[in-house]
């Protein structure tokens, strides 16, 4: 079945107990992307990636990393989480059209709570 | 900078009313994609539509409809004859192309509840 994955589905933890959230398709899209949603806020990305070794932020990169090794994963890293980071996180792929990325699929999002 | 906008934070209409959910976008680029996604209470996230810039043909999938208006930056859903079952968040997205085709905004969302 085609899908994207992502561990934890949800974590709760402490200031400054860096975390990473695993996100991995199987699906050989080019691009992934990792979002955040907050009441009120719609979604917001974090973080996207063309290709492999290829990343660029996108709207609210500030307290996360995140690397392409490997095509099929992408992980999101919190080196210091802090409470204002809580939230529902998404980790979305999509292969790249003619002209530029096609239509997102999803992860079933991870629930942090950071303390 | 990309924007979109959905005026409409909630909506609550009766089983088998039509309804409309309203997206305005702004953006610089000549081409682009526009998209509706829908999220149920179960969580996921949803695809339902994409459309070019360059295509500016309305369409009609059963109960749903979209009417892409580029004179006027807008990208409106309406559903007709709305059950309880569309009862969810509708968010309307917008991604680049070209060197930035990985970045995607999206607007806050749209709450609808159908009442049976």
């Amino acid at each position: 079945e085609a899908q994207v994955t992502q561990n934890p589905r949800y974590l709760i933890t402490v200031t400054g107990k860096k975390l990473t959230v695993t996100c991995s398709q199987n699906m050989n899209h080019e691009y992934m992307s990792w979002y955040r949603q907050d009441p009120g806020l719609g979604l917001r990305q974090i973080y996207y990636s063309m290709n492999v070794e290829v990343t660029d932020k996108g709207d609210v990169p500030e307290g996360y990393k995140v690397s392409r090794k490997e095509k099929r994963n992408f992980p999101l890293i919190l080196e210091s989480p802090s409470p204002n980071q809580t939230s529902l996180y998404f980790c979305a792929s999509s292969f790249r059209g003619v002209t530029g990325a096609n239509v997102l699929t999803f992860g079933a999002g991870s629930r942090l709570t950071v303390l | 900078a990309q924007k979109v906008t959905q005026a409409q934070t909630e909506i609550s209409v009766v089983e088998k009313e039509d309804v409309t959910l309203d997206c305005v976008y702004e953006t610089r680029d000549t081409t682009y994609y526009l998209f509706w996604y829908k999220q149920p209470p179960s969580g996921e996230l949803v695809f339902l539509i994409r459309r070019n810039s360059f295509d500016e043909q309305n369409e009609i999938s059963g109960r749903y409809s979209w009417n892409f208006q580029k004179s006027t930056s807008s990208f409106n859903f309406t559903i007709t004859a709305s059950q309880v079952v569309d009862s969810a968040v509708y968010f309307c997205a917008l991604s680049e192309t070209g060197t930035n085709a990985g970045k995607s905004t999206f607007g806050d969302g749209t709450t609808l509840t159908v009442k049976p």
